[in-house]
């Protein structure tokens, strides 16, 4: 049972336009998210998070968007650069606890010259 | 200078065997984490100590056990390898644990095959 899922296994977009990556979680007892950028051969590297309370962070390209009634958050990299080109992971905290990270599956994002 | 080590980096092994793998962060962090990522892709934890405390150990075989010789080290010792074993495995950090601090800091990962 997945309690946090990324539907896209694999998203392409052209350099210079918007990357949107999705997810979307099951578990109302989460209450912080991060996005996680990951390169081969290399561990998973933050990037983004966001409270359950808020519903937009920013920083830089990167904007991280949280809609709490549909369960549902997205990444946006605007505008996209070829070393983008990643395995994107979402993931959730559990509030209370040891408050452990539930990971999504990834979504792998190529960026086209 | 590396934030979170890991070694060995690839590990080829027979079923049945015992294996360690093992585990250091220089970042000064509380909390050290065990991670397997599957063929499926998927990143689950497997155990996280704070402070040299076991504070989660998931529904994990008996055969994994982890051993924390102090804050700083989280090393993973695998009993009687099985094929299903076959993985990434990934140690991770945080700053706070339990008190927050919600942000992790990932090894680069051991691929252990086991044949």
């Amino acid at each position: 049972d997945q309690q946090v899922k990324q539907n896209s296994p694999s998203l392409s977009v052209q350099e210079g336009r918007i990357s949107i990556l999705n997810c979307d979680y099951t578990n109302s007892m989460f209450d912080y998210f991060l996005w996680y950028k990951k390169y081969p051969a290399e561990g998973p590297t933050f990037l983004i998070s966001i409270s359950s309370i808020k519903d937009k962070n920013e920083d830089g390209r990167f904007t991280v968007f949280l809609n709490k009634s549909a369960k549902h958050l997205s990444l946006h990299i605007v505008p996209s650069q070829p070393g983008d080109s990643a395995v994107y992971f979402c993931a959730a905290r559990e509030k209370g606890g040891a408050q452990k990270l539930v990971f999504g599956q990834g979504t792998r994002l190529t960026i086209n010259p | 200078d590396t934030a979170v080590s890991q070694t060995p980096k690839y590990l080829v092994t027979q079923m049945g065997n015992d294996k360690s793998i093992k585990c250091e962060q220089n970042l000064g962090h509380d909390t050290m984490y065990w991670y397997k990522q599957d063929s499926k892709k998927f990143l689950k934890i497997m155990f996280s100590y704070n402070n040299k405390e076991l504070i989660i150990n998931e529904t994990v075989p008996n055969r994994f056990s982890p051993k924390s010789p102090d804050k700083a080290h989280l090393n993973l010792h695998i009993n009687s390898l099985e094929l299903g074993d076959s993985a990434v495995y990934f140690c991770a950090s945080s700053p706070q644990g339990l008190a927050g601090g919600y942000e992790q800091y990932f090894g680069p990962g051991t691929r252990l095959t086991v044949t």
